[in-house]
């Protein structure tokens, strides 16, 4: 069966300092991937998502980054973080095809606070 | 108008009871509909796709009015275990990879 992990579960970083969030997809082969952020009171927003290794689409302009070094693999990357970067992250992957490239499943997401 | 909108509650239902709730989408080109279930601080998980005709799974039902361009999610019997917060997702389907999601409604299912 398929599974993500993904990591670490929280993280507390100060404004200026660098972000890197893993991701990583077991069970299945050349998945969608995707990076959610959830801020509170908001709805999920579509930050990044990649059909393919090196392949990486955006979203949203902000100063994150993404990254897919691997099939399975995607990362989530900033240079430095701002107070407006906290929020909850949540990694995703579906399979594609009609039908089934719309339905996913997530990672376990990071509580990210920067201060 | 917001893309999806739902109303964000919390609906405080006693158990056994039967609770609705109704999520509206602007893009009348939508294709595809979901409902996702989310635990307080935990990831969102797929509940139920929502077929044209209708769908039923177990005490859960949920409707496409393609028409009003809103559907809805009826869960009869609740139990304590269904406390939490529901998202309605719609997936337009024009060759992107978006969907949208709903604020979500929160439901609490006192004893």
């Amino acid at each position: 069966s398929q599974t993500i992990h993904q990591w670490p579960a929280t993280l507390v970083q100060p404004v200026g300092s660098p972000l890197s969030l893993e991701c990583t997809v077991e069970g299945t082969s050349n998945p969608n991937l995707y990076w959610y952020r959830q801020a509170a009171g908001r709805g999920l927003q579509l930050l990044f998502y990649s059909v393919g290794i090196g392949q990486i689409s955006s979203e949203v302009p902000q100063n994150l980054s993404a990254s897919r070094p691997q099939d399975r693999q995607f990362i989530l990357s900033s240079k430095k973080l701002l107070l407006s970067d906290s929020g909850f992250y949540l990694c995703a992957w579906s399979s594609k095809g009609q039908g089934t490239n719309e339905k996913l499943f997530f990672g376990s997401g990071t509580q990210l606070s920067v201060l | 108008r917001k893309e999806v909108e739902q109303d964000p509650g919390p609906f405080n239902v006693p158990e056994g009871a039967t609770v609705a709730f109704n999520c509206t989408y602007s893009n009348s080109a939508s294709q595809s509909f979901f409902w996702y279930r989310q635990d307080c601080r935990k990831e969102p998980k797929l509940l139920m796709s929502v077929y044209s005709s209708g769908n039923e799974d177990g005490r859960f039902t949920a409707q496409l009015n393609r028409a009003s361009q809103y559907i809805s999610l009826l869960i009869r019997d609740s139990k304590l275990s269904d406390s939490a917060t529901y998202l309605c997702v719609v997936y337009s389907g024009a060759g992107s990879y978006q969907l949208t999601f709903g604020k979500g409604t929160k439901l609490s299912v006192i004893p």
